[in-house]
C-alpha cells in the first residue's frame, strides 16, 4: 500500500483542456513536493508546499495543499504537448526521507 | 542541467555479480540521497548521507550499500545481484539535512541485470 495514493495513474487530453492530479494521504506531511520527470532523466521539483491550505502558482500550474496537511492537488490549465511527462508527489515526514507517489503520467495531444 | 552527476548511465551485469553506481552532488550540497526506480515499486529512498556520515535508511536491502567520501562524491555498491534488482538508480543532492530542502536529482543509472 502506496503511503501517497496519486490519482489519476495516467492521463491523456488534448492540448488546451485542463487537468488535475491528485496526491492523498491518511497521514500527516510537514511538506509536500511535486515533481515532474521526462524518460530518461531524473525528476525536476516544481514545487514545495508547507502551509496548510497553501496555494502556490507556476505559471499554468496552481498547487495546493489540504487544510490537514495530508493532500495535495496540481491543477494545470490550457495544457500544452510540453506539459507530457511523469508528475509525482513527495511527502516529508518531520524527518529527512521523502516519501514518493507512484506519480501521474501525463499525456498532451496536439 | 541540475548539476548533479552519475556514472555510469548505463550498466548491463549478470546475477550474482557486484556493481558500484557514482554520484557527484551539486557543487556545495552536502546531502546525498539514493533513490531506486522500478515499475512496480516507483521511486523508493534507500539511504542518505550529509557530510560524510549516514544520516537516514530506506528501504535498502542488505546486499546493498553505500558511502560519502570526503569530496562528498557517494557510490552505491549493489552485490549478489538478482534479476529483481534491475532498475533506475537515482542520486539526489541537497544543501542541508532536510527534506524540506529542494532535491536534486542527477540522470540516473540504468540497472540491467541478466
Amino acid at each position: 500500500t502506496q503511503l501517497l495514493e496519486q490519482s489519476p495513474q495516467f492521463l491523456s487530453i488534448q492540448e488546451g483542456e485542463n487537468l488535475t492530479v491528485y496526491c492523498n494521504s491518511s497521514s500527516v506531511f510537514s511538506s509536500l513536493q511535486w515533481y515532474r520527470q521526462e524518460p530518461g532523466e531524473g525528476p525536476v521539483l516544481l514545487v514545495t508546499v508547507v502551509t496548510g491550505g497553501e496555494v502556490k502558482k507556476l505559471k499554468r500550474l496552481t498547487f495546493q495543499f489540504g487544510d490537514a496537511r495530508k493532500d495535495s492537488s496540481l491543477h494545470i490549465t490550457a495544457a500544452q504537448p510540453g506539459d507530457t511527462g511523469l508528475y509525482l508527489c513527495a511527502g516529508a515526514r518531520w524527518g529527512n526521507k521523502l516519501v514518493f507517489g507512484a506519480g501521474t503520467i501525463l499525456r498532451v495531444k496536439s | 542541467d541540475s548539476g548533479v552527476t552519475q556514472t555510469p548511465k548505463h550498466l548491463i551485469t549478470a546475477t550474482g555479480q557486484r556493481v558500484t553506481l557514482r554520484c557527484s552532488p551539486r557543487s556545495g550540497d552536502l546531502s546525498v540521497y539514493w533513490y531506486q526506480q522500478s515499475l512496480d515499486q516507483g521511486l523508493q529512498f534507500l539511504i542518505q548521507y550529509y557530510n560524510g556520515e549516514e544520516r537516514a535508511k530506506g528501504n535498502i536491502l542488505e546486499r546493498f550499500s553505500a558511502q560519502q567520501f570526503p569530496d562528498l562524491h557517494s557510490e552505491l555498491n549493489l552485490s549478489s545481484l538478482e534479476l529483481g534488482d534491475s532498475a533506475l538508480y537515482f542520486c539526489a543532492s541537497s544543501a542541508r539535512d532536510s527534506a524540506y530542502n529542494e532535491q536534486f536529482f542527477g540522470p540516473g543509472t540504468r540497472l540491467t541485470v541478466l
